[in-house]
C-alpha cells in the first residue's frame, strides 16, 4: 500500500458546524503533514507531526485543531470556520522528516 | 529566508515539442530542490529531487532538471511532451537542517495543445 487516503473527498459546512478531515497511510511513515491549498495557489504548510508529536504549527488559527491518534492516522478537526477557509486540504506523509512527501488527493472544503 | 520563484505562470506548448519550466531559488545556504506535479483534482506527486551529487537529475515521466548553483536555478525540462503532461507544476525548496518545511513556488500551468 503506497497511498495516502483522505476522506471525505468533498465537504460543505456552515460556519457553526463541527467537522473532521481524516488522513490515513499504511506505509509505516512517521511524519505526517497538513497543507492548505487555495485555487491556483501553491500548498501552504499548516501542521507537521513527527512520531505522533506536533512538530510544526505554522500559526494556524485555533479553529483548526490537528490530532494524530496513532502513527497511521492524522485528523484535522474544524470548528467555526470562515468562508475564506474554503480550500483544498492536503495530507502528506514521509518516512521521516525531510524525506520525500507522499500526498493524498485532498479534501475540497467549502464553508458557507 | 528561502524563497522560490517560478518565472512563468502559464506555458502553452504543442504536443511533441520540448518544454522548459523555469525555477529560481534564493538561499544563503545549501538547499534541497524538488519538482512536484499536480493533475486536476489530485494531490501532488514528486517528479524529481536534487539533494547532492550530480547536477543533472532524472525523474519520472521523462522529465529531468539541472541544478545550477551559480545561477541559483533548477529548471525542469522534457524533450517531447504529451497531452497527458497537462498539469500544474510546482518547484519547491527546503533546508537540509530544517527539511520538514517545504517552500513552494507559485506554480506553472503547463498546457499541451494537439
Amino acid at each position: 500500500d503506497t497511498e495516502v487516503t483522505q476522506t471525505p473527498k468533498h465537504l460543505v459546512m456552515g460556519m457553526t458546524n463541527k467537522k473532521s478531515l481524516k488522513c490515513e497511510q499504511h506505509m509505516g511513515h512517521r511524519a505526517m503533514y497538513w497543507y492548505k491549498q487555495k485555487a491556483k495557489k501553491p500548498p501552504e504548510l499548516m501542521f507537521v507531526y513527527s512520531y505522533e508529536k506536533l512538530s510544526i504549527n505554522e500559526s494556524v488559527p485555533s479553529r483548526f485543531s490537528p490530532e494524530c491518534p496513532n502513527s497511521s492516522l492524522l485528523n484535522l478537526h474544524l470548528h467555526a470556520l470562515q468562508p475564506e477557509d474554503s480550500a483544498l486540504y492536503l495530507c502528506a506523509s514521509s518516512t521521516t522528516l525531510g524525506e520525500k512527501l507522499f500526498f493524498g488527493s485532498g479534501t475540497q472544503l467549502s464553508v458557507l | 529566508a528561502q524563497s522560490v520563484t517560478q518565472l512563468d505562470s502559464q506555458v502553452p506548448v504543442f504536443e511533441e515539442a520540448p518544454v522548459e519550466l523555469r525555477c529560481n531559488y534564493s538561499s544563503s545556504v545549501s538547499v534541497y530542490l524538488f519538482w512536484y506535479v499536480q493533475y486536476p483534482n489530485q494531490g501532488l506527486q514528486l517528479l524529481l529531487k536534487y539533494l547532492s551529487g550530480s547536477t543533472l537529475v532524472k525523474g519520472i515521466n521523462g522529465f529531468e532538471a539541472e541544478f545550477n548553483k551559480s545561477q541559483t536555478s533548477f529548471h525542469l525540462r522534457k524533450p517531447s511532451v504529451h497531452i497527458s503532461d497537462t498539469a500544474e507544476y510546482f518547484c519547491a525548496v527546503s533546508y537540509p537542517q530544517g527539511a520538514q518545511k517545504l517552500v513552494f513556488g507559485q506554480g506553472t500551468r503547463l498546457t499541451i495543445n494537439p
